[in-house]
């Protein structure tokens, strides 16, 4: 089952600027994770936030997360056309001792050179 | 050890045929997730496993749909009689356990069902 909505759904920039992507899920959550995926290929991890974290960096990518509007953001400063990618939220919710990842839709981020 | 290795990379198969996709994971991973792919969509949650234990399996599986991990180690996916709606990328996670830690992918494995 889907729980993450990401928006926009396609966000297309031009190569310097900045891209930004929203998360938005239903339930409690222990982490919410980022991820990336070139066309037809596997997800590659970016960043964790956890549950009691509100902001975290980690290169160029800043994730921020406001638990009590069950969002989050990420965004990639000064993109590059090798930004060009899917990218994935997925959280870890609080229930249960199964701890699997409950993904979104995605969002394709297209940066043009 | 150079990640999740899932092979074949791509399958072509006639309808009602059986499939089987095999997941190595990292080595000292004990928690293996299969995950199915459609275009434009995100990951859709397969099945579990932590050791050779499967601890959930999805509603998404029909009885067509098995998968194992015998000694904790590498894991199969056996799709039977298999139907169009099957064609999909399948994608084979592992992680170290624990919460807060993040699941390493493979390249999946691209099924196509003519």
């Amino acid at each position: 089952s889907q729980q993450g909505e990401e928006d926009p759904q396609a966000l297309s920039i031009q190569e310097g600027e900045n891209a930004t992507m929203n998360c938005s899920y239903k339930t409690s959550i222990n982490n919410l994770q980022w991820y990336r995926q070139n066309s037809g290929r596997g997800l590659v991890h970016l960043i964790l936030i956890r549950s009691n974290e509100r902001e975290k960096h980690s290169g160029r990518l800043r994730v921020t997360l406001d638990t009590s509007k069950k969002s989050s953001s990420l965004l990639i400063t000064a993109s590059r056309a090798a930004d060009t990618a899917s990218y994935f939220c997925a959280t870890v919710n609080n229930a249960g001792n199964n701890r699997k990842l409950i993904w979104g839709l995605g969002t394709s981020l297209a940066v043009n050179p | 050890d150079t990640g999740v290795s899932q092979n074949p990379r791509h399958k072509i198969t006639k309808r009602g045929q059986n499939v089987t996709f095999r997941c190595d994971p990292i080595s000292e991973h004990n928690r293996l997730y299969w995950y199915r792919q459609t275009l434009g969509q995100g990951p859709e949650f397969l099945t579990y496993f932590q050791n050779e234990a499967q601890l959930e399996k999805s509603r998404l599986l029909s009885d067509r749909f098995s998968a194992e991990r015998p000694k904790g180690s590498f894991s199969t996916l056996e799709i039977q009689r298999t139907e169009q709606g099957d064609s999909a990328m399948y994608l084979c996670a592992s992680s170290a356990g624990g919460v807060s830690t993040e699941a390493f992918f493979g390249q999946g494995t691209r099924l196509t069902v003519v």
